[in-house]
């Protein structure tokens, strides 16, 4: 099956930076989600984007699918940014006989100290 | 607001008992899901449903089983409960096909001792 890597697997940063998170994928999908997980273990979709880019206030994420990876940007980062990133994909390859759902990294644990 | 919902959010039961793990949403989509994660691992796919009375195996269905008797409701059945199940399990709905965006409940969290 698909493989999904994300790195860094663990970020330290103080309030106020900016981060770049990144997912790469080992073959062709037709859907990519960053997923938010935070300290009282939500999933929080933050965004759909199997290509191209997407802004939502401070965050942003790029999909480059013919390179097979997507990044996502955190600008001016707050305490409340703190938690688990998730990169999910589903991979065109697909077919009957081969199970459907996300294909999940193991994420990037976000730490933002005051 | 249509959404999607889990209960009970914590269960804690003991080895052997039969535990059933309520879905429900209400946005009307036909697909739905049932993942686990567990440290280290992210969230792996259970088992999962194309529409009522259609039920599917994922990655990790060993000692799980669902079923669909309506659109709204996907409850998932440990059927004699092991330590190894103990997780946090969350529950999943999309619109259609594959490329559609999966939107999440909020997590069930069982401790089986």
């Amino acid at each position: 099956g698909i493989q999904v890597e994300q790195s860094p697997p663990d970020l330290i940063l103080q309030e106020g930076a900016n981060s770049t998170l990144r997912c790469n994928f080992s073959d062709s999908v037709n859907n990519l989600q960053w997923f938010h997980q935070n300290p009282w273990g939500q999933l929080i979709n933050l965004f759909y984007i199997p290509s191209g880019t997407k802004q939502n206030g401070r965050l942003s994420a790029t999909t480059v699918a013919t390179e097979r990876y997507s990044l996502l940007y955190i600008s001016s980062s707050q305490t409340t940014d703190s938690g688990v990133y998730f990169c999910a994909v589903f991979g065109y390859k697909h077919s009957g006989g081969g199970a459907d759902g996300l294909t999940f990294g193991k994420g990037t644990h976000l730490i933002i100290q005051p | 607001d249509a959404e999607i919902t889990q209960s009970p959010r914590h269960k804690i039961t003991e080895t052997g008992r039969q535990v059933t793990l309520a879905c429900h949403q209400t946005w009307n989509h036909n697909n739905m899901f049932w993942y686990r994660q567990d440290l280290g691992h992210g969230l792996r796919l259970i088992h999962y449903s194309y529409g009522v009375q259609d039920t599917n195996k994922g990655e990790v269905s060993d000692g799980y089983s669902v079923s669909r008797s309506n659109t709204e409701d996907l409850p998932l059945t440990l059927e004699s409960a092991a330590s190894s199940q103990t997780s946090v399990y969350f529950c999943a709905s999309r619109p259609g096909l594959g490329g559609n965006e999966q939107f999440f409940g909020p997590g069930t969290r069982l401790t089986v001792l």
